[in-house]
């Protein structure tokens, strides 16, 4: 099993651009959930689905685009892409179990707005 | 929504002490309590979970305590090694989210 993927690891945008950051798992995970993490922070939920179809928002969304049409793959889209959303971005997966499990991490992407 | 607090922000030790975080949180509906270890440059990795239902639970050198009432859990983390350095994450569940708090920065000095 790779675990959790996402791809790229690295991207340079210029402001206004918009991308798709990758993310893909092979465990079978009902759960998936994108995350930010800024320099000396902690980690900020942006949005998680539950499951294919299902979407919702986590506490910093605005920005950011998110569908679950496969239970493998979790696409994170930046629609116009601005400096304060450099940061690095965590995809993770886990079974859905109801009362919380363990998340599997991705290795995130760096991505810097110029 | 869910508030999440960590003391204290960075922890320096000698290699052999013990260290403890605490971790606490607002939301009473909370039921899960990880903690998440992160390396620099690397991905959260969990190192320790409790469910509600449990107030200590403990895996070698490393033990995390619950008080639901009081709403706050703790990791601690006993004969401290140098490759103990990191920040360290705790990320309590409520309904469908891990809420992350700001971190904790432990350093061990040989």
């Amino acid at each position: 099993n790779a675990g959790v993927t996402q791809t790229p690891k690295f991207q340079v945008l210029k402001t206004g651009q918009s991308m798709t950051l990758q993310c893909a798992q092979d465990m079978n995970h009902e759960y998936m959930s994108w995350y930010r993490q800024d320099p000396g922070m902690g980690l900020r939920l942006i949005h998680y689905s539950v499951g294919a179809g299902i979407t919702d928002q986590g506490e910093v969304p605005n920005g950011y685009n998110v569908s679950r049409s496969t239970t493998e793959d979790f696409p994170l889209r930046l629609l116009s892409a601005a400096p304060s959303q450099t940061s690095v971005y965590f995809c993770a997966s886990s079974p859905l179990g109801g009362k919380g499990q363990p998340q599997h991490f991705g290795d995130g992407t760096r991505l810097s707005i110029l | 929504g869910e508030n999440v607090e960590q003391h204290p922000s960075t922890l320096s030790v000698q290699e052999g002490d013990s260290a403890v975080i605490k971790c606490t949180y607002s939301d009473s509906a909370s039921n899960y309590f990880p903690w998440y270890k992160q390396e620099l440059g690397k991905r959260p990795q969990l190192i320790i979970d409790i469910r509600s239902n449990v107030g200590e639970k403990k895996d070698q050198r490393i033990a995390v305590t619950l008080n639901k009432t009081a709403k706050h859990f703790s990791l601690h983390i006993t004969e401290t090694q140098p490759e103990d350095s990191a920040v360290y994450f705790c990320a309590p569940w409520n309904t469908d989210k891990l809420i992350f708090g700001t971190g904790t920065r432990l350093q061990v000095f040989p």
